[in-house]
């Protein structure tokens, strides 16, 4: 069956700009993560959505970052004015039970 | 709060050699401990789990056992094939926290 699609599968945008990224998660998942994967640095949660209760925003490393999922199914994180420490890999998972499903992930180059 | 520390790497192995990749972590409560392996150009895919202590998780040859008295999970493979280069990420679930934590990975390398 269809996994978690996230999208795009690369984004290069320069110092100052707006990005948006997509994910997709498994139809009939309840629970969608937001995590950044840097060289080295391994994964570092961002956000948790659970069904529609409010979310975890606690893993957002500043106010430029921000995420909503509609519908409790399609989310978007939204990353303002970026910066170069921004540049990473964005993966999106999601869970039905105890395990994660994890999507390509997005990497994003911030010039 | 919950932390898990891998082996840094990368790893370099010869064909049909034997694998160990160390975990250890720090968590309250009774967390699942989990094994993920990222092969290039793709995302995180669940290798093997174990929900308590003394379970052994299995998966394609791979296998790790819950010690919750060493606070460890330790993946092997007894011979591993050239497939299986990849980053390996330990990571547990539902300890003091509800959010999975993850290790920073270890790259496998294996030469023909």
């Amino acid at each position: 069956g269809a996994g978690v699609s996230q999208s795009p599968s690369n984004k290069v945008t320069e110092k100052g700009k707006d990005v948006e990224l997509r994910c997709d998660p498994i139809s009939g998942h309840t629970a969608l993560y937001w995590y950044r994967q840097s060289l080295g640095q391994g994964l570092e949660f961002l956000i948790y959505f659970q069904g529609n209760s409010a979310p975890d925003k606690s893993g957002l490393p500043s106010d430029r970052f921000s995420a909503e999922r509609t519908g409790g199914s399609v989310s978007t994180l939204t990353i303002q004015r970026t910066q170069q420490e921004d540049s990473a890999v964005y993966l999106c998972a999601s869970s039905g039970r105890d395990t994660l499903h994890f999507g390509n992930g997005t990497r994003l180059t911030v010039t | 709060g919950d932390s898990v520390t891998q082996m840094e790497g990368p790893v370099t192995l010869s064909e049909e050699a034997f694998l160990t990749i160390n975990c250890t972590y720090t968590a309250t409560g009774y967390p699942s401990l989990f094994w993920y392996v990222q092969y290039p150009g793709e995302g995180l895919q669940l290798l093997l789990k174990a929900t308590k202590a003394d379970d052994k998780g299995s998966n394609k040859g791979f296998e790790a056992t819950y010690r919750k008295e060493t606070t460890s999970f330790h993946l092997e493979k007894g011979s591993v094939q050239v497939s299986d280069s990849a980053v390996y990420f330990c990571a547990l679930e539902g300890g003091g926290s509800y959010i999975p934590t993850f290790g920073r990975g270890t790259s496998l390398i294996v030469h023909p």
